[in-house]
């Protein structure tokens, strides 16, 4: 079974400049979860779709932030404009269930704005 | 309010000493709770998970955890370090969320130095 696909793995952008990170969870996996953790932070809950609906978009910073999941399946987390405080690590996980089910995390983005 | 912490930022052991890793959580309910780790440069994986099962999770790499609900804890152990065991570990614990779901929330994390 193939994990939680994410890429790039790496992106290095500049400031005022449009990104574009992509998740892709397991199969059959309803539920997508997006994290982000800014350097030396904690590890923060950005939002959860379960298929394609938001479920829960509680975390998101801004309106400079917008993810989708078109169809239920990959999802797309944007940032534009990119701002320096949006580097960081972008993690997205998936489940096949809430609550007790397992979550199997990706590799994570790492973003760079410089 | 419902939350996570990791007691200890950083945890500095001996190779060959045991390691404890210190998790107490706050919730109105028996949660599910999980310990990932994540090694340098590397993603976050699953060590080992409580699912209201037994209260001793045995998880990968001679790791285990128990789970105290007298004490709301679910503190990792290991018997004996190992250099490779040097990474950074989170605990985490399914809490609901505002929106009605269950929402994976980690602690702070904790970074485990292994001397040789």
């Amino acid at each position: 079974e193939a994990g939680v696909t994410q890429f790039p793995s790496h992106s290095v952008i500049e400031k005022g400049q449009t990104v574009t990170l992509r998740c892709d969870p397991i199969s059959g996996h309803d539920n997508l979860y997006w994290y982000r953790r800014v350097m030396g932070k904690e590890i923060k809950f950005l939002l959860h779709f379960v298929k394609e609906s938001k479920q829960d978009e509680s975390g998101m910073p801004n309106n400079r932030f917008l993810a989708e999941r078109t169809g239920g399946t990959y999802s797309t987390l944007k940032v534009q404009p990119a701002e320096l405080e949006d580097s960081g690590v972008y993690f997205c996980a998936s489940s096949q269930g809430a609550g007790n089910y397992g979550y199997t995390f990706g590799s994570g983005t790492r973003l760079t704005v410089v | 309010a419902q939350s996570v912490t990791q007691l200890d930022s950083h945890v500095s052991v001996s190779e060959g000493t045991p390691v404890l890793l210190r998790c107490n959580y706050s919730s109105s309910y028996s949660p599910s709770l999980f310990w990932y780790v994540q090694h340098p440069n590397k993603g976050l994986q699953l060590l080992l998970k409580y699912t209201s099962a037994a209260t001793l999770v045995k998880g990968i790499n001679g790791f285990e955890a128990e789970f105290k609900k007298s004490e709301t804890s679910f503190h990792l152990t290991k018997p004996s370090a190992h250099m490779s065991d040097a990474a950074e570990y989170f605990c985490v614990v399914i809490l609901p969320a505002s929106g009605g779901s269950y929402i994976p929330t980690f602690g702070r994390g904790t970074s485990l130095i292994v001397h040789p």
